[in-house]
């Protein structure tokens, strides 16, 4: 059965910085990957989606690479801002019927 | 952009009345998901459609049906409401050619 772990689950750190979230998981038989934003009390938000025959994707700041034989997923957001504050989750998805396991996210604050 | 809209973003039920969550998508997507998120588990799958009419169980499907009449459309019942089903609440769809998943904004549901 796919697991999906994100480390750390909080991280707190001064504006300006780069920064990499991690996300492992344990199958590495993946359809595809992507990571979202999801600030409080609000739905998901798409950020990077990665099939599993590439090995990286970029959306402005953020930058996401994926490493199957590894069981592994970064997001790196460069120059951090206040208004990256959010929690990030990762969902590794397994094909066929498209289902995904997520994480249970990295909680991000980002201090002005 | 795809736009998936929950019907309500808060809602409080009793215990015992049948509730009907409601999700709507504008980008044709063959397949629409429920999943739950409570602190500390996560996303849960609880259904999800491939196609109209067609559902199959997730993780967590005791306690909860649902409909899907119209390609659009995709219901979650609870078919007699327990404290135990307070919960955020997100649809999804996602098409079957990247699987790329898209979330509404969430509804919160309180059952007292």
């Amino acid at each position: 059965k796919q697991e999906v772990t994100q480390i750390p689950a909080a991280l707190s750190v001064p504006e300006g910085e780069n920064l990499v979230l991690n996300c492992s998981f344990t199958d590495s038989a993946i359809y595809n990957l992507q990571w979202f934003r999801q600030d409080p009390g609000k739905g998901l938000t798409s950020l990077l989606l990665i099939q599993s025959s590439q090995r990286e994707q970029t959306s402005g700041r953020l930058n996401a690479s994926l490493d199957k034989s590894s069981g592994r997923s970064t997001l790196y957001i460069a120059a951090s801002q206040p208004g990256d504050s959010a929690t990030y989750l990762c969902a590794v998805g397994g094909g066929g019927t498209y289902k995904y396991i997520f994480g249970t996210g990295t909680r991000l604050k980002v201090l002005a | 952009d795809v736009k998936v809209t929950q019907s309500s973003r808060y809602l409080v039920k009793r215990t015992g009345e049948k509730v009907f969550l409601e999700c709507v998508q504008d980008m044709d997507h063959e397949n629409m998901f429920w999943y739950r998120q409570d602190p500390g588990l996560g996303l849960r799958l609880i259904y999800f459609s491939y196609d109209v009419k067609m559902k199959e169980k997730g993780d967590i499907p005791e306690g909860y049906s649902v409909s899907r009449e119209k390609k659009e459309r995709f219901s979650l019942i609870l078919e007699s409401a327990s404290t135990n089903q307070t919960s955020m609440y997100l649809c999804a769809s996602s098409t079957g050619q990247t699987a790329e998943a898209f979330f509404g904004q969430g509804t919160r549901l309180t059952v007292v």
